[in-house]
């Protein structure tokens, strides 16, 4: 049974550039929701998916966008990228018709902007 | 404002010894509540996952939830140096949305 995946593991990026991460969610999982975590921070959520349609979104800029893809994968968009913006970004699945489904997360991508 | 709370730690205990971890949260309506567990240069993982008042055992993990007085704690029975690591509480602050809060962690160490 496959876990979440995420894709790639690390990125090194020059301030201004666009980046796109990508996720695919646990079997059986068709919500997706993007975190963010500084260093020694919790998560910050940036939104969740659900049918394809943003269903939720934290307090971050339209820089940050995404996207579900009919097979509940997702993507995260960030561009003009800031030095702030280095983080963890984690993708984290749950099964959406139960709104108090725990997240699972992948193992994240390591954003580095320079 | 929506908050979760931590005591940042570092949190020490000896081996075999009880680890207590605290969480309280803002929002009176909240209806779930997770603890995971982050090793350094990881991501998180679920421990437990609680949705009503008192405790909640699964094996050497117990979590605790007071919702009047908006709180919940995890207990490590027998601490174990393989559980040291951030634990995070997470609170799904319903119905405003199925949105996790996550706290900034506490920092535990297990020393052998």
């Amino acid at each position: 049974d496959a876990g979440v995946t995420q894709s790639p593991t690390h990125l090194i990026k020059t301030r201004g550039q666009q980046v796109t991460l990508r996720c695919s969610p646990k079997s059986g999982h068709d919500t997706v929701s993007w975190y963010q975590q500084a260093l020694g921070q919790g998560p910050q959520f940036i939104f969740q998916y659900y049918e394809e349609e943003e269903r939720q979104r934290g307090n971050f800029p339209d820089r940050f966008s995404g996207h579900q893809f009919p097979n509940y994968s997702s993507e995260l968009n960030v561009n003009a990228l800031l030095l702030g913006d280095s983080a963890l970004y984690l993708c984290a699945s749950s099964a959406g018709g139960a709104r108090s489904s725990p997240l699972h997360f992948g193992n994240g991508t390591r954003l580095t902007v320079t | 404002q929506k908050e979760v709370e931590q005591n940042s730690g570092p949190l020490s205990v000896p081996e075999g010894a009880i680890a207590s971890l605290n969480c309280t949260y803002s929002d009176r309506g909240s209806q779930s509540f997770f603890w995971y567990r982050q090793y350094s240069g990881k991501s998180p993982e679920l421990i437990m996952s609680i949705y009503s008042n008192g405790d909640k055992e699964d094996g050497r993990f117990t979590a605790q939830l007071n919702k009047a007085s908006q709180y919940v704690s995890l207990l490590i029975r027998d601490s174990q140096p393989s559980d040291s690591a951030t634990y995070l509480c997470a609170v799904n602050m319903l119905p405003t949305g199925n949105q996790f809060y996550f706290g900034t962690g506490t920092s535990l160490t297990v020393i052998p």
